[in-house]
Parts: C-alpha cells; sequence; structure tokens
C-alpha cells in the first residue's frame, strides 16, 4: 500500500522553541494532508486539513498562529508547533490522500515531548 | 460525517473470530464506512472499507447491515498481534477523519 513518513518520529525540545514535523508521502501525490494529535489514552483529533498550494483549515478551537502548517508541494506537508510548552506534549499524526486513492494513509507518528 | 458507536473494550481467544460491531445510524447515503486500528504508539494503519456491500480482503472482512445503520468488522483468525484499538469511522470519500473512542481489542493466548 502506499507509504506516508514523518520524520522525526520522536522529539524533545525546550519550553518556548519551535519544532518542524514533516509528513512525506514516498508513493503518490497528496493534494490533502490531515493532521492529528493524540494525548495518552485518548483518541486521535483532527488538528486541521493540510491543501497543497493553498491556506490550511482549522478544526475549531486549533491555533493557527501556534501550529503553523504549509504544504509546499504534493508529497510534502510540514506542521511547526510554535513556541511550544509542555502542554504541546502529544502525539502528532498525519494522513495523506491522494487522487488515485480511496482511502488515507497514516505516518507513523512523532511523539513531542516539550521540557 | 455520521457518528459511530462502538463498545470500549473485547477480549476475544486467540485463533478464533473477532467480530467487533459499530452502530452508525444517521450515515448517509453517500458516506463510506472505514476501519482503521491502531496499534499502541504507532499511526493508525488502514483495515478495509466500504459503502453498501460486504466486502473483503486479506486482512478482514466488513458486513455491512442492509440499512447502512450498522456493520461489524471480522478478523477471521485473530492473533496476538491484532492487539489493538479499532475505529470505525462513516465519512465521505475526502478523508477527513473524526475519530470516536474505538474498541480496544484484546487477543488472549
Amino acid at each position: 500500500g502506499a507509504v506516508v513518513s514523518q520524520h522525526p518520529s520522536r522529539v524533545i525540545c525546550k519550553s518556548g522553541t519551535s519544532v518542524k514535523i514533516e509528513c512525506r508521502s514516498l508513493d503518490f501525490q497528496a493534494t490533502t494532508m490531515f493532521w492529528y494529535r493524540q494525548f495518552p489514552k485518548q483518541s486521535l483529533m483532527l488538528m486541521a486539513t493540510s491543501n497543497e498550494g493553498s491556506k490550511a483549515t482549522y478544526e475549531q478551537g486549533v491555533e493557527k498562529d501556534k501550529f503553523l502548517i504549509n504544504h509546499a508541494s504534493l508529497t510534502l506537508s510540514t506542521l511547526t508547533v510554535t513556541s511550544a510548552h509542555p502542554e504541546d506534549s502529544s502525539f502528532y499524526i498525519c494522513s495523506a490522500h491522494g487522487t488515485q486513492n480511496t482511502e488515507a494513509f497514516f505516518g507513523q507518528g512523532t511523539r513531542l515531548t516539550v521540557v | 460525517d455520521a457518528k459511530t458507536t462502538q463498545p470500549p473494550s473485547m477480549d476475544c481467544a486467540e485463533g478464533r473470530a473477532a467480530n467487533l460491531p459499530c452502530n452508525h445510524s444517521t450515515i448517509s447515503g453517500n458516506e463510506y464506512v472505514y476501519w482503521y486500528r491502531q496499534i499502541h504508539s504507532q499511526g493508525p494503519q488502514y483495515i478495509i472499507h466500504g459503502l453498501k456491500n460486504n466486502e473483503t480482503n486479506e486482512m478482514a472482512s466488513l458486513i455491512i447491515t442492509e440499512d447502512r445503520k450498522s456493520s461489524t468488522l471480522i478478523l477471521p483468525h485473530a492473533t496476538l498481534r491484532d492487539t489493538a484499538v479499532y475505529y470505525c469511522i462513516a465519512e465521505y470519500n475526502f478523508n477527513k477523519f473524526y475519530f470516536g473512542s474505538g474498541t480496544k481489542l484484546n487477543v488472549k493466548p
């Protein structure tokens, strides 16, 4: 099946710094990517929809200035957590959907720890 | 996107069939039923999806009732590696998923 790769898989950063997470579709072009966040023992929560060549659309309650999304090419979307704080520590997961695919494929996730 | 309801947890003996139910009584005519699973600390893994007809692939079977208000995911011969949280999602084809709480399947030896 199609492969979606996230990088890094795990990151620790200091409070107040910014962290960039990459999501790549390796063998298909993804016109749309989605970003999710998952806290321990909870389900995945959709954060935003990343559209190639246009602005991302954010779910209600998600701060667009804190979670910057860039989808500059058909194979790459990035999520930047700006001025990270310990409460931003979470598991961040992306998914990608190509024009030829009827299902979304998920990355392996990025574990962010803010200290 | 239609809301789905799943039991919080289920047990299954290794080698037996695991039948995971899902209710989606408000599903609309053009919403698919998707099943994904998530093994601890990994991204969700696609299992199967369907619209109206029953579907089968190498991983599982999906049985959708005629009125489409519920479905059952069947893992024919569960193994310990099938222990995971299983998510049933009713969604249009653009795959913006709103996950419910899922079913934690415990496969026991």
